[in-house]
């Protein structure tokens, strides 16, 4: 089955630094997803990407479709202690697919 | 604008009992996925429901089953468990099918 690569598995970074994680998959999507999910709670929607080469932002956090579609990345700029937290990338691939398909996360800390 | 809850938040089970999770969906949402999300890991697909009818299934046995109601809300059956589905069970519901938006979670144990 179709599987997300997800890199790097945790970082550890200062507050104000800005943060980049990327997503990879041997198939293509038509459409990627970025959660965060905090401690015991659910994952939250921050970005939707619907076309190859799309570039969207939503406040700090800015997100791109890769052109091949088999690729994603998420930046973070000048991050705040309430980033902490771990990050997903998700794909869905349509046509009746399998529902999303979720890399295994990126995990922020924040150092002080 | 209530978003998507799910109950119990908790629950002990016993090897071989059966266990049931309710959902209910985000207000004007008519489609709803189950997840089930490992320690350390990503959601993984369990089904999605529309109009009261299984439309697609990930890679789960038999054991997993589910329904949706006429308000949209659903439930999640799982029979015969086992250690091994002790686990984090998410609901989605989503309009269109890929945007989905997750409830808090029910955390499963089975011991």
């Amino acid at each position: 089955g179709q599987q997300l690569n997800q890199s790097p598995q945790s970082m550890f970074i200062q507050e104000g630094e800005d943060v980049s994680m990327n997503c990879t998959s041997s198939s293509i999507f038509n459409t990627w997803l970025w959660y965060k999910q905090d401690p015991g709670e659910g994952p939250v929607l921050l970005i939707a990407l619907y076309k190859a080469g799309e570039l969207t932002s939503n406040g700090r956090l800015t997100a791109q479709f890769g052109i091949t579609r088999k690729d994603s990345f998420l930046n973070i700029s000048a991050s705040i202690p309430s980033d902490v937290g771990i990050y997903f990338c998700a794909g869905y691939s349509g046509g009746g697919a399998d529902g999303l398909t979720f890399g295994k996360g990126t995990h922020l800390i924040i150092q002080p | 604008d209530a978003g998507v809850t799910q109950s119990p938040t908790h629950l002990i089970k016993t090897r071989g009992q059966q266990v049931t999770l309710r959902c209910s969906p985000k207000s004007g949402h008519d489609t709803v996925s189950w997840y089930q999300q490992a320690l350390g890991q990503g959601p993984q697909f369990i089904f999605q429901y529309y109009e009261e009818e299984e439309r697609q299934r990930g890679n789960f046995p038999d054991r997993f089953s589910g329904h949706q109601f006429p308000n949209y809300s659903s439930e999640l059956n799982v029979n015969a468990l086992l250690l091994g589905d002790s686990a984090l069970y998410l609901c989605a519901s989503s309009l269109y099918e890929y945007e989905a938006f997750f409830g808090q979670g029910t955390r499963l144990t089975v011991v």
